[in-house]
């Protein structure tokens, strides 16, 4: 079974910090990642995917994940954060073969000034 | 613009109503979705399609009735049967459920038993 843990469910940096959060997979076989953010009232907004290709992906709004087998981990990472930043991210899985998305618990960061 | 369109964006019911949310896309999508979302609990899926007139069970059917009749179309109704319908709902599509199809979302849907 296919499953997604996202560790905090609350991160709170500084503007112009760096971003972190993260995300651990479980799966039987090697999955596609997924990370998505959503602010406050509205849909999810794809940020980037890993799909076998190339292990760091780069996404919108500067963010980038890199996708590690060794420690089954798919943290997102943004050097600098900006106000606009502050909203609800989820990390979701998808076995291959499998036909549903898994979502993580979501991770809610806010952006100090 | 391409897109997903969900109404309404909040809906208040009584107890013992039946409630239909819509979902419209027009995105020529093979597969569509719908997820309840709660504070902390992330995303769970409710029912899913793949094409028309098909649809399955997600992990937390009961309660929820769907029907898939047109391609762009994807109605969810909550039953009285839903212990705990109020929620946020999401409807999402893919091209189809392939293992790397992302899923477009919608703006949501506010459910509020009173």
């Amino acid at each position: 079974a296919q499953s997604v843990t996202q560790l905090g469910s609350h991160v709170s940096v500084s503007e112009g910090a760096l971003v972190l959060l993260r995300c651990n997979y479980s799966s039987s076989v090697p999955p596609y990642l997924f990370w998505y953010v959503q602010y406050p009232n509205q849909g999810l907004q794809l940020l980037l995917k890993y799909t076998s290709a190339a292990t760091l992906v780069k996404g919108i709004n500067g963010f980038e994940a890199e996708f590690k087998k060794s420690e089954t981990s798919f943290h997102l990472t943004k050097p600098s954060a900006h106000m606009s930043d502050a909203a609800e991210y989820f990390c979701a899985v998808r076995a291959q073969g499998a036909q549903k998305l898994v979502f993580g618990q979501g991770t809610r960061l806010t952006i100090n000034p | 613009d391409g897109g997903i369109t969900q109404s309404p964006k909040y809906l208040f019911r009584k107890e013992g109503q039946n409630v239909t949310l819509s979902c419209e896309q027009n995105l020529n999508h093979d597969a569509m979705y719908w997820y309840r979302q709660d504070p902390g609990q992330g995303l769970r899926l409710i029912y899913y399609s793949q094409i028309v007139n098909d649809f399955q069970k997600g992990d937390i059917a009961e309660g929820y009735s769907v029907s898939r009749e047109k391609k762009e179309s994807f109605p969810l109704t909550v039953t009285s049967a839903q212990k705990n319908p109020t929620a946020f709902y999401l409807c999402a599509s893919s091209i189809d459920t392939s293992n790397t199809g992302e899923l477009f979302f919608g703006e949501g849907s506010r459910l509020t038993v009173l």
